[in-house]
């Protein structure tokens, strides 16, 4: 069966540090992948998406950016991390037109 | 964009009781999914909806894809305290990505 990880769960940083988030996806192939953040109590914010090694579009103008240097890996990053940047941050990975499924998610919190 | 609009945005009911919940878009969807959310976690995918009109079951939940492409509805039954939660909709046109609605807090008092 399929999983998602996403890592780390809970991360503190002070503003203008550097960030890396890290999604995982087994037991599938060439999947999409994708970055949401989630604002408290608000929907959810496509950030990035992918649909193969290392094609990344981006939804939104920011301060992050993502890569996938692997078929099942996909990174949210920032060289300088702002206030704004704090949210909750899901890692989602679907096939063609079928269903999403997330990841536990990722809490950052920007000091 | 594209929105989505759910309501109610909260709810507060009665363990037992039966939950009714809407969301609707300006646009015509193909698919449908409705998510469920608890605190600190991921979405958890609880139905698929791929086809207007279509009525699919989950356990005590069930969801609806409108006639109009343009709405769906879940329903769950007879709501018991792990119910508690945020619910989410999300609808997808071909060749765009999924858009989500707000959410509908749902809180189950015993």
């Amino acid at each position: 069966s399929q999983t998602i990880h996403q890592w780390p769960a809970t991360l503190v940083q002070p503003v203008g540090s550097p960030l890396s988030l890290e999604c995982t996806v087994e037991g599938t192939s060439n999947p999409n992948l994708y970055w949401y953040r989630q604002a408290a109590g608000r929907g959810l914010q496509l950030l990035f998406y992918s649909v193969g090694i290392g094609q990344i579009s981006s939804e939104v103008p920011q301060n992050l950016s993502a890569s996938r240097p692997q078929d099942r890996q996909f990174i949210l990053s920032s060289k300088k991390l702002l206030l704004s940047d704090s949210g909750f941050y899901l890692c989602a990975w679907g096939l063609g037109v079928g269903e999403l499924f997330f990841g536990e998610g990722s809490r950052l919190t920007v000091l | 964009g594209q929105q989505l609009n759910q309501s109610p945005q909260s709810m507060f009911i009665q363990e037992g009781e039966d939950v009714s919940m809407n969301c609707t878009s300006s646009s015509i969807f193909n698919t449908w999914l409705w998510y469920k959310q608890d605190p600190g976690e991921g979405p958890v995918l609880l139905i698929a909806l791929y086809k207007a009109g279509e009525l699919t079951s989950n356990g005590r939940l069930t969801a609806q894809f409108g006639i109009t492409r343009k709405d769906s509805f879940l329903n769950i039954s007879a709501s018991i305290p792990s119910d508690v939660g945020i619910y989410f909709c999300a609808g997808r046109s071909y060749g765009q990505n999924f858009v989500f609605g707000p959410g509908t807090r749902l809180s189950v008092l015993p």
